[in-house]
């Protein structure tokens, strides 16, 4: 089955600059990958997602680019702000047959920003 | 619409009582789903459904039963807790021909 790593478990970064997390996953067949950023206590909402025909996709602060190639997928938050702190997970999707798109996660970044 | 909803938001049990986690969709969404997230572990398939009268195991299924009676309704059962199944539960649903999955607000459960 598919498997998603993501790197780094954590990550601290000052206001104002950029924060990186990647992930790589190992089906060849994943075609859809969604990004996901949880605040405490609630659950994981969806902030930007792209298709395995896309290399980018940008979304105001927040750009997310692929190389299927590689196998590995990134999330770019730029001039981040104390609200960006969270959790944020990877995700990749294949279709089993019928729309039966399965969602496998990473685990998981959690992300500070120091005002 | 509310969205996805979860009730209720914590509980606490003793091992081997059993309860029902509810979750409602009123998006009219054929597929949903249960997760549980543990620390370190991120989120895994307990159960899912694409449409009232059909589920199915995901990657965590043990000790957990599901049923699907309604669109808009996919309980998760414990039959006999056990302190393993302390974590958080998430219930998402989606259309069933699109890949974007919707979350609920989540259930904590701790069971001693």
């Amino acid at each position: 089955g598919e498997n998603v790593e993501q790197h780094p478990s954590t990550l601290s970064v000052q206001e104002g600059d950029s924060a990186v997390i990647k992930c790589t996953y190992s089906d060849s067949a994943s075609n859809y990958f969604p990004w996901y950023k949880q605040e405490l206590g609630k659950g994981p909402q969806l902030i930007i997602d792209i298709r395995s025909n896309v290399g980018e996709k940008k979304d105001q602060r927040i750009a997310v680019t692929l190389n299927k190639t590689a196998k590995h997928f990134s999330l770019h938050i730029t001039e981040t702000q104390p609200e960006d702190s969270a959790v944020y997970f990877c995700a990749a999707s294949s279709d089993s047959g019928g729309s039966n798109y399965k969602l496998t996660f990473g685990k998981g970044t959690l992300l500070t920003v120091n005002p | 619409n509310a969205g996805v909803t979860q009730t209720p938001k914590f509980q606490v049990l003793k091992t081997g009582q059993s309860m029902t986690l509810q979750c409602a969709q009123d998006m009219n969404h054929e597929y949903m789903s249960w997760y549980r997230q543990d620390p370190g572990m991120g989120l895994r398939l307990i159960h899912y459904s694409v449409g009232a009268g059909i589920t199915d195991q995901g990657e965590v299924p043990n000790g957990y039963n599901v049923s699907r009676s309604t669109t808009e309704d996919f309980p998760l059962r414990l039959l006999s807790a056990a302190p393993s199944q302390t974590s958080v539960y998430f219930c998402a649903s989606r259309p069933l021909v699109l890949e974007t999955q919707y979350f609920g607000p989540g259930t904590r459960l701790l069971v001693l």
